[in-house]
């Protein structure tokens, strides 16, 4: 079974741009998560997605939203870039089902460098 | 507000050695607790576990070990090797997974 995909893998952008990342889960997940990984803050849930609507969402600006489609693939974006979002953003992927979660499968990751 | 917390950045131990790696939390309601492992330029892959109901999960060379009086567990690795080299995440569950800060390992032929 294939594992978690991001895409791109690596991204330079400058401030005031806005940027998609996309995330694939693991075939018959339906729930995705996504994580900014930053050094010293660990990573940091910014929102999660299940059938397409957003399940929960962690304490991050308006500017970073998401979506999640039919497929259970996955977008987020950011808009208004600041130097500050330079940052590994993970995304994971799970089954969903009901009641709190138990086990995610993480992407490799897409590292964005805002200049 | 960190929920989960790692207060030691970084860590060497020697080949063969224990390694113990350590995690508070402030949260009493979570109820399940997770150690993840993460290469660099990989995700994080996970390691063990354990439920709020058990006090101890071990999984070969890897122990977790849960006291929840103190909201405190520790990941025990025997022995070590340097291929367990990089850096661990523990990981809380509530409503979503909160994650500690980090822990590099080294593992020192």
């Amino acid at each position: 079974k294939a594992g978690v995909t991001q895409t791109p893998r690596y991204l330079i952008k400058t401030r005031g741009q806005q940027v998609t990342l996309s995330c694939s889960p693991i075939s018959g997940h339906r729930s995705v998560s996504w994580y900014q990984q930053t050094p010293g803050q660990g990573l940091q849930f910014l929102f999660e997605y299940f059938s397409e609507t957003q399940r929960n969402k962690g304490n991050f600006p308006g500017r970073f939203s998401g979506r999640q489609f039919s497929n259970s693939r996955s977008e987020m974006n950011v808009s208004t870039l600041e130097l500050g979002d330079s940052a590994l953003y993970l995304c994971a992927s799970s089954l969903g089902a009901g009641g709190p979660p138990r086990e995610q499968f993480f992407g490799p990751g897409t590292r964005l460098t805002v200049l | 507000d960190q929920q989960v917390k790692q207060n030691s950045p970084s860590l060497s131990v020697q080949e063969g050695r224990i390694s113990i790696l350590n995690c508070d939390y402030t949260n009493s309601m979570f109820d399940y607790f997770l150690w993840y492992k993460k290469y660099p330029a990989e995700g994080p892959t996970f390691l063990i576990s354990i439920s709020s109901i058990k006090d101890k999960n071990e999984d070969g060379r890897f122990t977790v070990f849960l006291n929840k009086s103190a909201k405190h567990l520790s990941l025990h690795i025997v022995p070590s090797q340097p291929g367990d080299s990089a850096v661990y995440f523990c990981a809380a569950s509530g409503n979503q997974f909160y994650f500690g800060t980090g822990t590099s390992l080294t593992v020192i032929p």
